[in-house]
């Protein structure tokens, strides 16, 4: 069976802290992806990153960055020096299966909400 | 700009009557949709795989009859929640594959809407 596990459930920040978002997954699958979704208040997805189960490498993009970690099935996110607009539910989500993880439905973790104050 | 669209954005209905959704791909052809649904404060849970002029999959526990899905062009997927009750009210999302040969085919989410049953 196929599941990601986000344990943090809320997590509160002063603006400028870093904050790290957990994320563990499980699949018997040798390819897959793994995905991190921003939802702020207004509902929609808005995609972050895909990383498929062959690249280990850690990625950088601005004051977003994360970790893969395939020995532990992690895939954590850290934001740096956050800001309020970061403020969003961000949910975790993997794609496997069939097709390598191609087929595209994902099953998602069941987020974390992050809060940055000012 | 977005390149799936859904509509409603939002939708009040009255119990016992039937809505649609309808999810679109603008700028490419969609073979297969998703049809995922948020009940406050939780995450997505994928409904069903909606598969251009065949009958969609449903995931385990999702009725049928009560969630038709049709996928009758290349460019657009329905949902129609039937005889909706207060309990169908939720964020309904869906999610279209853009077929890439040799790659990752590319998920591009809706906006979402919000189904208010009362």
């Amino acid at each position: 069976a196929q599941k990601v596990t986000q344990a943090q459930t809320e997590i509160s920040v002063v603006e400028k802290e870093d904050v790290t978002l957990d994320c563990v997954y499980e699949t018997r699958d040798t390819t897959y992806y793994l995905f991190w979704y921003k939802q702020p208040p207004s509902g929609e997805l808005v995609f972050l990153i895909r990383r498929n189960s062959f690249d280990e490498q850690n990625e950088i993009s601005g004051r977003y960055s994360w970790n893969f970690q395939k020995s532990t099935s992690s895939f954590n996110f850290t934001i740096t020096a956050s800001q309020v607009v970061d403020s969003a539910v961000y949910f975790c989500a993997l794609s496997g299966g069939r097709y390598g993880g191609s087929q595209g439905n994902l099953i998602f973790g069941k987020g974390t909400k992050l809060s940055v104050k000012p | 700009g977005a390149v799936v669209s859904q509509h409603p954005s939002r939708v009040i209905c009255k119990s016992g009557t039937s809505v649609k959704i309808e999810c679109r791909s603008l700028d490419f052809q969609a073979t297969t949709m998703f049809w995922y649904r948020q009940f406050p404060k939780q995450s997505l849970m994928l409904m069903a795989t909606s598969n251009e002029g065949s009958k969609a999959t449903y995931e385990q526990g999702v009725e049928k009859d009560k969630f038709l899905i049709n996928h009758a062009s290349l460019t657009l997927s329905t949902l129609t929640v039937t005889s909706a009750h207060p309990e169908d009210s939720s964020f309904y999302i869906c999610s279209a594959r853009e077929q890439v040969t040799g790659g990752w085919n590319t998920i591009y989410f809706g906006e979402g809407s919000w189904l208010t049953v009362v």
